[in-house]
């Protein structure tokens, strides 16, 4: 069972900074296997990122996804950045390897 | 448009059972693997269980196998998940989702609650 550790567990950040959110896997996982999502309370989740790098429909350029992978294209430690951060970013994400675990998930707080 | 609406939730008693149901539309269902996702009360996402399209190949947590049965009618674009000797750590928000671009949950419904308490 892979084991997906997020950090940092919470984030607390200013409209127009930018955020670095690390999903550090415990053994190697093939890069087009993770995903990342956005969960608001009461709504549900919406996909950002798939294949660790790709952006999903709609999803504005300020979100971009990232993995530190070998040359097998698999890897550990997987990387979503948000930039520009606005109030409506306030969520908690979440990285997953496709059809199984979640990430331990990071809060994100815009003030 | 694509949409997914589950329902059947509800207050059972440790033990009960349940049925949550998931109806789809927008898409053609019998084409995707679904799955269950549950969010228990201050926790994080768990992945539940999923089914391909044809339900001939079936994935379970460990801790709902023996217990839950995930089960789909593509006749009727419908997703299924039969809940047994439910516990009370069993209680969260259920979501069914679907997998699409590159297998990721590109579609989500918008949850149904379980509370399982006596």
């Amino acid at each position: 069972e892979i084991v997906l550790t997020q950090s940092p567990g919470t984030l607390s950040l200013s409209p127009g900074e930018s955020a670095t959110l690390s999903c550090r896997a415990s053994q190697s996982v093939s890069r087009i296997q993770i995903a990342w999502y956005q969960h608001k309370v009461g709504q549900a989740p919406r996909l950002l990122i798939y294949g660790a790098s790709s952006r999903a429909t709609g999803i504005p350029d300020r979100f971009s996804g990232s993995g530190s992978v070998r040359g097998s294209g698999s890897g550990t430690e997987f990387t979503l950045t948000i930039s520009r951060l606005e109030p409506e970013d306030s969520a908690v994400y979440y990285c997953q390897q496709y059809g199984s675990f979640f990430g331990t998930g990071t809060k994100v707080d815009i003030k | 448009e694509v949409h997914l609406v589950e329902s059947g939730g509800g207050l059972v008693q440790p033990g009960g059972s349940l049925r949550l149901s998931c109806a789809a539309s927008g898409f053609t269902f019998s084409n995707y693997w679904l799955t269950w996702v549950r969010q228990a009360p201050g926790k994080g996402l768990e992945w539940v269980a999923n089914m391909n399209p044809g339900g001939s190949e079936i994935h379970y947590v460990d801790s709902v196998k023996g217990r839950f049965t995930i089960s789909r009618d593509n006749a009727k674009n419908s997703l299924y998940l039969q809940m047994n000797s439910l516990r009370v750590d069993d209680t969260a928000v259920y979501y069914c989702a679907r997998s699409g671009v590159e297998a990721a949950y590109d579609y989500w419904g918008q949850g149904t609650l379980v509370t399982v308490s006596s």
